[in-house]
């Protein structure tokens, strides 16, 4: 069985430029996160799915992030426009009706 | 807010010795879970400790859980080389779906 697929597995772009992260969960799972990892750190959650409907953003810093699971199986994590403080690995998980997370491979962007 | 307190965050230990990490969470949950994240890879699941008293063991880690304490310990047996690691315990709490994660603790075995 395949894992959490995540694309790009790196990305490297200048401050104020747009960044796109794609994430393609285990099929049959309902719910996918995106977490942020920042160095020395542990994940933090950004956003919460339950099939297509995003059911917690709190921690979502929505003047520049926005993410979006449109048929309830894949999902883009978008940040626009990227800032230095945003370099980090986006960790892409999902899980089966609130069950056991698995985690993507990450993605690891660096703002310059 | 959710307090997740991992201690030590930094351990070196010999090869062979043994060692205990410990987890502590500040509200009610009855779902810990322990993660292995490897330099520039994503979290291996270890562990997943769904009631008080819950013991699991794989290999030379062992992991268990106090709900009533609200504390869990990862417990090295004779460790060896390849566990050289960082180590994540996350608690879900009993209202919530996210996990909530500690700060990791470094493990480096020496020989």
């Amino acid at each position: 069985e395949a894992g959490v697929v995540q694309s790009p597995r790196y990305k490297i772009i200048e401050k104020k430029q747009p960044v796109a992260f794609w994430c393609n969960p285990i099929s049959g799972h309902n719910t996918l996160y995106w977490y942020l990892q920042n160095l020395g750190q542990g994940p933090e959650l950004l956003i919460r799915y339950e099939n297509e409907e995003a059911v917690d953003d709190s921690q979502l810093p929505k003047d520049r992030f926005s993410a979006e699971r449109l048929k309830g199986v894949d999902s883009t994590l978008k940040i626009q426009p990227a800032e230095l403080g945003d370099s980090a690995v986006y960790l892409c998980a999902s899980s089966n009706r609130g069950q056991e997370q698995f985690f993507g491979p990450g993605t690891r962007l660096t703002v310059l | 807010e959710l307090k997740v307190e991992q201690n030590p965050l930094f351990l070196s230990m010999q090869e062979g010795k043994n060692y205990t990490i410990y987890c502590n969470y500040s509200t009610t949950s009855d779902r810990l879970y322990w993660y292995r994240q490897d330099p520039g890879k994503s979290l291996e699941s270890l562990f997943v400790l769904l009631s008080n008293g819950a013991v699991k063991q794989e290999g030379r880690l062992m992991a268990s859980l106090d709900t009533k304490a609200r504390l869990s310990t990862l417990h090295i047996t004779a460790a060896v080389h390849d566990l050289s690691a960082t180590y994540f315990c996350a608690v879900i709490p009993a209202s919530g779906y996210a996990l909530n994660f500690g700060k990791g603790t470094s493990l480096l075995v020496t020989p």
